[in-house]
This record gives structure tokens, sequence and C-alpha cells, in this order.
């Protein structure tokens, strides 16, 4: 049982280039979500998306899209990426509406130089 | 807007000692708080899932409660361990599953 599975684990972009982080559950979960976080802090929300086709903004959505063409899959596109962007990127699933435990992914740190 | 502040920011203790990790949060409509472990390195790993109908809840060495009405959430940790050296997130748990994160209190426990 995979989880929660984000790629890649490391990313070293250049500034203005774009990049897409994967991320795919296998347990069935309508809820999936996009945090950063970084150092020293806690997690932010990007996006989020409720079923398959439906998507939301975050608290920090600026410079990121994403999709969800799939119950399992959660894409986030980071287009002309800033050194703002240098984080770590958690994505996370959870079965239904606000009262289930999330899952989290190992994370993919992504440094823009 | 939903704020979570968790202290002490750093915690340092013998092992075997009982310990107390504090969260407060600002918005007492959380859905739930939920208590995460992260080590270095690491994704998150969800200790305990506290509804926000229950006072507490219990895994082995770990306790946590929660109490709405004064925006307070505490994780308890009997007999700590060196392997319980990780940093430690709270989150509060509102519409849709989003969580507010604090930004975790990194506790390292010396044998």
């Amino acid at each position: 049982n995979a989880g929660v599975t984000q790629t890649p684990k490391f990313r070293i972009l250049k500034i203005g280039q774009s990049m897409t982080l994967q991320c795919a559950q296998d347990m069935n979960h309508n809820y999936m979500y996009w945090y950063r976080q970084d150092p020293g802090m806690g997690l932010k929300l990007i996006y989020y998306s409720v079923g398959a086709g439906i998507t939301d903004k975050g608290e920090v959505p600026n410079g990121y899209n994403v999709s969800r063409s799939t119950t399992e899959d959660f894409p986030l596109r980071l287009e002309l990426a800033a050194p703002s962007q240098t984080s770590v990127y958690f994505c996370a699933s959870s079965y239904g509406q606000g009262h289930t435990e999330a899952f989290f992914g190992q994370g993919t740190r992504l440094t823009v130089v | 807007k939903q704020e979570v502040t968790q202290i002490p920011a750093a915690l340092s203790v013998p092992e075997g000692e009982n310990l107390v990790l504090n969260c407060s949060f600002t918005d007492s409509a959380i859905y739930n708080l939920q208590w995460f472990r992260q080590d270095p390195g690491k994704g998150l790993t969800s200790l305990l899932l506290i509804q926000s109908s229950q006072r507490e809840q219990t895994s082995g060495r770990l306790n946590a409660s929660l109490d709405k009405s004064s925006g307070r959430s505490t994780l308890y940790i009997a007999a700590s361990q060196p392997g319980d050296s990780a940093t430690y997130l709270c989150a509060g748990g509102t519409s849709y599953g989003k969580l507010t994160f604090g930004q975790g209190t990194i506790l390292t426990v010396h044998p």
C-alpha cells in the first residue's frame, strides 16, 4: 500500500523555468491538497481539490496551478519559477469532509537558483 | 482567519521525562485537531486526531486533549525516549479537510 507518492524528491530549477510536481494516491480519497513548508515554519495550503475536476485556491496560490483529471492524481505546476518558491512541497489526501485523518507524501525539496 | 501557535518552539529533555507540548488556535470552529510528527527531511506522520466533539485521544504513550472553548490542545508524551526526538506539529482542520498548521515544536530527548 503506497499511500501518497510524490515525485521527484529533489529538484533544482533556474529562475524562469517551469516544472510539474507529481502526486498520486492509491487510497481512493476524494480530497487532495498541496502544502509548502518554508524553513522553521508550519505548512501553508497552496491548492486543494474535493474531487476530479474540482480545484480551489488555498492561502498561498500565486505562482502555481493545479489540475485534477482523476481521483488518483493531483499535479502542481510551477510557471516561471522564482527564488521565493524555494521550499519543501507536500501533497496530502483525506477521505472526506473535515473529519478524517490526512495522509502526507514524503515531500519534494525544490530549490530555485 | 485561523491562526495556530505552538509553545515551546524547542524543548530538550532527558530520557524518561514526561512532557507536554502546547497548541493554541484562534477560531474555535474547527472540525478536528491533528497532531503530526515530522522527522528531518521526511514527510508528516499522523499521531492523533481529535474530533471537535471529543475531549482527548490516546495512543500508546501519547495523549492529546482538546478544549475548544479555550482554543487549546496539548500533546502529552509519557516516559520520553530518544526515538521521540522529532518536530511535532499541530493542525486545526476546517471545511473540506483544510489544515492550518502551527510552526512546530522541535523535541530533543537525550540519553
